[in-house]
């Protein structure tokens, strides 16, 4: 069975400073995986999926099938990155969500 | 990229009574999916929508509580029956267009009093 495993449920960091959300995940095939985010009183958004390598807002994940883990990373982070991020699995377009981090970046 | 509808946006129901949602995309998709975030929870998938057939249910999920309607490619029905405050939680459709990543509506808030 599919699982996401984000373990921090809140974390806080200084505007500037670099953030890594962690993410871990169990998956017995080729996992698809995402980044999700929730700004207040938004919807759900993607922000960026495994397969494309891109870049989006700052924030760059690398998957490391080793470690079983897609930590989103940004080296210098923004008030506006402020949200709710979840870590999600596709299993089939089906998604299976971590439990997500609020990510709080103060002034 | 499309865009979901979800009605209504937020509820309170009473006990022992049904609430349906709804659930309009834009333009026709794939697949179309219900899920639950119950409070200070992440979200958990109820089941797959499917056009013209019988929704599939994820474990702990039965069609008795929670049917599915998708009569056409863009649409979607869930209901929640029976209701108690066990299930007030905000409620999301969600999408995939072809090899797209899914996407969610607003979400409907429900509170069962």
């Amino acid at each position: 069975a599919q699982r996401v495993t984000q373990p921090e449920k809140l974390l806080s960091v200084f505007k500037g400073a670099p953030v890594e959300l962690k993410c871990n995940y169990s998956y017995s095939g080729s996992p698809e995986l995402f980044w999700y985010v929730q700004y207040s009183r938004q919807r759900l958004q993607l922000l960026l999926r495994h397969i494309s390598r891109e870049s989006i807002k700052g924030f760059t994940a690398d998957l490391n099938k080793g470690e079983t883990s897609f930590h989103l990373k940004k080296p210098f982070a923004q008030e506006e990155d402020s949200a709710m991020y979840y870590c999600a699995l596709s299993n089939f377009n089906k998604f299976y969500f971590g439990s997500g981090t609020k990510l709080n970046v103060k002034p | 990229s499309a865009v979901i509808s979800q009605k209504p946006s937020r509820d309170i129901c009473q006990r022992g009574t049904s609430l349906t949602i709804q659930c309009q995309v834009d333009s026709q998709v794939t697949m179309m999916f219900w899920y639950r975030q119950q409070p200070g929870q992440s979200l958990t998938l109820i089941a797959t929508a499917n056009q013209g057939s019988e929704a599939t249910y994820e474990s702990g999920f039965v069609i008795d509580k929670f049917p599915i309607s998708r009569p056409n490619l863009t649409f979607s029905t869930l209901t929640v029956s029976n209701l108690s405050p066990e299930d007030s939680s905000i409620y999301l459709c969600s999408a995939v267009q072809g090899e797209k990543a899914a996407f969610f509506g607003q979400g409907t808030r429900l509170t069962v009093v």
